[in-house]
């Protein structure tokens, strides 16, 4: 499945700012933008969504830019244990596609002490 | 509040026997998934309930395969006569809706020897 694209891995600094970038040039308008990471040996985990509008939580922002064909999650302050494997993915609001979920490769961010 | 739970932890069985793997989602959720994630590899869907149905069985590798949920809560995946090549992590996951986000177990490793 080839509906986003991350780059393989990055490294961050403790205390920095993470902005992890993901292309999805072919999203339709009904699909999300979707955010998990998987910590090494643990299950996923949720970490943003949204469609259009820039969002943000307890966790980190997500920034869609206006034409919604890429995105960038920003982790504000990243911690040693923000270091995990992160997914970005586009899914539709129906369909099987909408609860399936697929990964990719993903981004391994490493943040350094 | 408390999380999606799985157990046991780990597995590890004889090839041919049969296994159980319990996931307890969180309260309230209707919806639950179950996925395998080989080694170094991405999700692979197996089974959706809604409620106590399984609308989506299409992800289950073969006929030893079965899952079941009841009271719209505990489900459980079995495995008969269990190979070598079902050897894997499998993960659990809860959400209040197939549209919402999904909330992953910590995963019972399955090791057949």
């Amino acid at each position: 499945d080839a509906k986003t694209t991350q780059p393989p891995s990055m490294d961050c600094a403790e205390g920095r700012a993470a902005n992890l970038p993901c292309n999805h040039s072919t999203i339709s308008g009904n699909e999300y933008v979707y955010w998990y990471r998987q910590i090494h040996s643990q299950g996923p985990q949720y970490i943003i969504h949204g469609l259009k509008n820039n969002e943000t939580n307890e966790m980190a922002s997500l920034i869609i830019t206006e034409d919604r064909k890429s995105s960038t999650l920003i982790l504000p302050h990243a911690t040693l244990r923000d270091t995990a494997v992160y997914y970005c993915i586009v899914r539709p609001q129906s369909g099987a596609g909408s609860y399936q979920l697929t990964f990719g490769k993903g981004t391994k961010l490493s943040v350094i002490p | 509040g408390a999380g999606v739970s799985q157990s046991p932890s780990n597995k590890v069985t004889e090839k041919g026997k049969d296994v159980e793997l319990r996931c307890d989602p969180i309260s309230g959720h209707t919806a639950l998934y179950w996925y395998r994630q080989r080694l170094g590899q991405g999700l692979e869907f197996l089974i959706y309930f809604q409620g106590n149905s399984a609308p989506d069985k299409s992800g289950l590798p073969s006929d030893r395969f079965s899952a079941e949920r009841t009271g719209e809560s505990v489900s459980t995946l079995t495995i008969q006569r269990t190979q070598q090549e079902d050897s894997a992590v499998y993960l659990c996951a809860s959400s209040p809706d197939r549209r919402n986000e999904q909330y992953f177990g910590p995963g019972t490793r399955l090791t057949v020897t």
